[in-house]
Order: structure tokens, then C-alpha cells, then sequence
């Protein structure tokens, strides 16, 4: 199962971009990158998926070199409500593993 | 709507005993997942199942077991209760199909057990 790095923390203030990266060196052919945000109190919910180059929907883009061993999570114009927990996953029919997660806080 | 729930959402227990995690989803998704989530060890799969009768050991299964006797539910089950099991319990389903980690996982709002 291919295992995931991520950042611990990151402090960001209102209105910038912020961007995540997660590696994941063992990455294997079938799976996919999928990125969750978690609130305290609640379960994860899905932001963003891919499996190479770059996709982009209405709350983040997520970015896939070719050798997909590191994927970079963008969030454009953060406010203070994205302050959260961000997980990276990357998963197969083998099963899941969640990274550590990324402690996000914005500041006003 | 389609749903997933989890209960009871807190549990007090004692070490030794057995205990059952409810987890029900109504999307009829074949997936279904439990995972613990700890201070600073993010979430960890404990069990998953890609259908009926279908079981299979995550990252951290031992002490834990579930059946997948219909579509719509997995519970799991601590044989015997143990501190180190106290913890925040998520269940998650997806959609199914051998399509690798396509699959979006929803997750229900967790269940918090304390073993005493």
C-alpha cells in the first residue's frame, strides 16, 4: 500500500493561495489521489481526485507530475472557513492509506 | 437522501468487554470501510469489505472484526476492549467496482469510544 508525507502545518492569511504537497514514492499504477478536508467533530470530506496532470474543479485544482510520485493540492483565495485538516489518500482495490494530514490555518 | 450514519456517536466501555460499532449507509454502495483516527496518527483503515461476505484487514485489525451480511451495513466489532482501542471510530462506503481508488469515499460523522 503506498504510504503518504504531507506537511504537519501551514499558516496562511485570507485571500492567498495555498498549496499542499504530498509525496507518495510507491505510488502504484492503479491508484488514484484523492484529497479530503476535515473539520473537528466530523468526518472527512472529499475535495478533489486525479490520477495524472491537473484537474481543476470549483473549489481546488490538484496538480500530478508524470512520474506521480508527489501531488500538489492548490486552494485558491483561502478564507478564514478553510481552516482545516487536509488529507491526501492514495488508494487502490489493495486498500487505502491516509496520510498524516495538513493542519491548515488561515489568518484573518 | 442517501445517507450514512453511525451508532451510538460517544461509548463508554470497560476494558474486556465486547463492543459493536453500527455503521449504515443507504447509498447501496458495495464498499465500506472503518477507520480510527488518533491524536497525531491520522486516519488508519481498520477493516474494508467490497461487498456481501466480502471482508478484508486494513492497517491496524488486530482486536477488531467485521461481517458484511447485506449491502447496507458493516459493523464492527472489538472482541475485547482494550485503552489502546479508545479512539474516534469513521465509517466511509463508496461507490464499488474494481476500479482502482476511483471510488470516492463518504464518511459518516464518527463515533467516539472511550475504554475505561
Amino acid at each position: 500500500l503506498a504510504k503518504t508525507t504531507q506537511p504537519i502545518s501551514m499558516d496562511s492569511y485570507e485571500g492567498q493561495e495555498v498549496n499542499i504537497t504530498c509525496s507518495h514514492n510507491n505510488i502504484a499504477t492503479n491508484d488514484y489521489i484523492t484529497w479530503y478536508q476535515q473539520f473537528p467533530s466530523q468526518g472527512p470530506r472529499f475535495i478533489i481526485q486525479g490520477y495524472k496532470t491537473k484537474v481543476t474543479n470549483e473549489v481546488a485544482s490538484l496538480f500530478i507530475p508524470a512520474d506521480r510520485k508527489s501531488s500538489t493540492l492548490s486552494l485558491p483565495r483561502v478564507s478564514l472557513s478553510d481552516t482545516a485538516v487536509y488529507y491526501c489518500l492514495v488508494g487502490s482495490f489493495r486498500g487505502y492509506i491516509f496520510g498524516t494530514g495538513t493542519r491548515l490555518k488561515v489568518l484573518a | 437522501d442517501a445517507e450514512i450514519t453511525q451508532s451510538p456517536r460517544h461509548k463508554i466501555t470497560e476494558t474486556g468487554r465486547q463492543v459493536t460499532l453500527a455503521c449504515h449507509q443507504t447509498w447501496n454502495h458495495n464498499n465500506m470501510f472503518w477507520y480510527r483516527q488518533d491524536l497525531g496518527h491520522g486516519l488508519r483503515l481498520i477493516h474494508y469489505s467490497y461487498g456481501v461476505q466480502d471482508t478484508n484487514k486494513g492497517e491496524v485489525s488486530d482486536g477488531y472484526s467485521v461481517s458484511r451480511s447485506n449491502t447496507e451495513d458493516l459493523p464492527l466489532t472489538l472482541e475485547s476492549a482494550a485503552s489502546s482501542q479508545t479512539s474516534v471510530y469513521f465509517c466511509a462506503s463508496s461507490e464499488g467496482g474494481l476500479a482502482g481508488g476511483r471510488n470516492t469515499q463518504y464518511f459518516g460523522p464518527g463515533t467516539r469510544l472511550t475504554v475505561l
